[in-house]
């Protein structure tokens, strides 16, 4: 299977940017997609094809990447992004997720 | 809008039977797409389980195949899970999702929490 790796952890303050990376351990080619959940919700998709915004996403959310390497920006930060926030891959079967990384801010 | 709402028991017995229903409106399951089991473990990990496509096909996650089935009801709208033999580790809240777009998820049901217990 396709082994996502995601730090576990990021602390930011309010208006910085912050940058989330996900690891594939082998090509995904762009199908690399970003989520966003909040405890007791359902994941939001925030980002599909590695770089597509999701409507209704705001404009701060962005990504990017190809291949291994993927990128989920979120500038500037604000208070309500605090969530964890999931890859996932749809190139490789089966599908796979990272395992989250949660966004505290300070 | 699509809004999908899983259904089911919260609780089930070491060795029988996890059933759920997930039951979609403001789209027609027949009409495309691919309709997906996901669960999310206690401890964060997720894991996409397997999906029904639009015309009936399926496809499982290699880890679960021995174990899963996954059905529709056209007439209702719904498809179904059904994982056999379950152990304590099947404990976790279980969603059901629509590919789309790109085979990402952009809907989601609220997820419903199934605890294997004695």
């Amino acid at each position: 299977d396709t082994v996502l790796t995601q730090s576990p952890a990021l602390a930011v303050s309010p208006g910085e940017r912050v940058t989330i990376s996900c690891r594939a351990s082998e090509s995904v080619s762009t199908l690399m997609h970003w989520y966003q959940q909040k405890p007791g919700q359902q994941p939001t998709l925030l980002i599909y094809l590695a770089s597509n915004l999701e409507s209704g996403v705001p404009a701060r959310f962005s990504g990017s990447g190809s291949g291994t390497d993927f990128t989920l920006t979120i500038d500037p930060v604000e208070a309500d992004d605090t969530a964890t926030y999931y890859c996932q891959q749809s190139w490789n079967d089966p599908w796979t997720f990272g395992g989250g990384t949660k966004l505290e801010l300070k | 809008e699509i809004q999908l709402q899983e259904s089911g028991p919260g609780l089930v017995k070491p060795s029988q039977s996890l059933s759920l229903t997930c039951s979609v409106t403001g789209y027609t399951i027949t009409s495309g797409y691919d309709w997906s089991w996901i669960r999310k473990f206690p401890g964060n990990k997720m894991e996409w389980m397997g999906y029904i496509s639009y015309s009936g096909s399926t496809n499982y996650n290699p880890s679960l195949k021995s174990r899963i089935s996954i059905t529709r009801d056209t007439s209702k709208n719904q498809f179904f899970l059904q994982l056999n033999s379950v152990t304590t580790e099947d404990t976790a809240t279980y969603y059901c999702a629509i590919n789309y777009p790109g085979f990402s998820f952009a809907y989601w049901g609220q997820g419903t929490l199934v605890t294997v217990s004695s």
